[in-house]
């Protein structure tokens, strides 16, 4: 069945550097796709989505990359806050739901 | 006030006990989802509703039930909890099946 996967279960990077979080999809015809941010004790927030005719797309401090060939995306997080500490995971439609990856734990040290 | 309220925000319970979980929205979304998040798995579908009189069954609703009363509630039952049933619960809702808004969960424990 379709799938949404992350590569990496946690990611640890220092405060101000970049950040990068993977997902790979199995949907070749998703028509989009959205990043999430759950903080501790908070509901998934929505944090920026691509349409699958893009490649790239950027928000505030955020960028999401979309590689079709290889059905994967990512999540680049420039100059990382400890703000952004908390789990992000990808989301693709999958019928009249949509399929959600585990997550990765980003932790942002000082 | 938040979008999507979920009550209670957490709750133990013991097994063989019924118990129900409330979400209610201001969004005006004709559709309300009950996901449930275990730890290292992503979140899976227990049922949805597209409007009043429709209900679905998700991935995942073998011991579950749910309730549309309106279109702002969207009520999610355990009817004889078991301990497997441990885990965060969220409602969520969207307009159409894109950029879901989702509360901020129920942390339930079975014992």
């Amino acid at each position: 069945g379709e799938s949404v996967g992350l590569h990496l279960p946690t990611l640890s990077v220092q405060e101000g550097d970049n950040s990068i979080i993977n997902c790979a999809y199995s949907n070749s015809a998703s028509d989009y796709f959205i990043w999430y941010k759950q903080e501790s004790g908070k509901g998934p927030q929505f944090i920026i989505d691509i349409r699958s005719n893009m490649d790239k797309r950027q928000g505030q401090r955020v960028t999401v990359l979309l590689n079709k060939t290889v059905k994967h995306l990512s999540l680049q997080i420039a100059a990382t806050q400890p703000g952004d500490s908390a789990v992000y995971f990808c989301a693709a439609p999958a019928g009249n739901d949509m399929r959600f990856g585990a997550g990765t734990r980003l932790t942002v040290k000082p | 006030d938040a979008d999507v309220t979920q009550t209670p925000r957490n709750r133990i319970t013991k097994t063989g006990k019924r118990i129900m979980l409330e979400c209610s929205q201001t969004k005006g979304h004709d559709r309300m989802y009950w996901y449930r998040q275990d730890p290292g798995l992503g979140l899976r579908l227990i049922y949805y509703s597209f409007d009043v009189k429709d209900i679905n069954k998700g991935e995942i609703s073998d011991g579950y039930s749910v309730s549309r009363q309106a279109q702002a509630k969207f009520s999610l039952s355990l009817e004889s909890a078991i301990p497997n049933q441990t885990a965060l619960y969220f409602c969520a809702t969207s307009a159409a099946n894109y950029g879901y808004t989702f509360g901020s969960g129920t942390r339930l424990t079975v014992v």
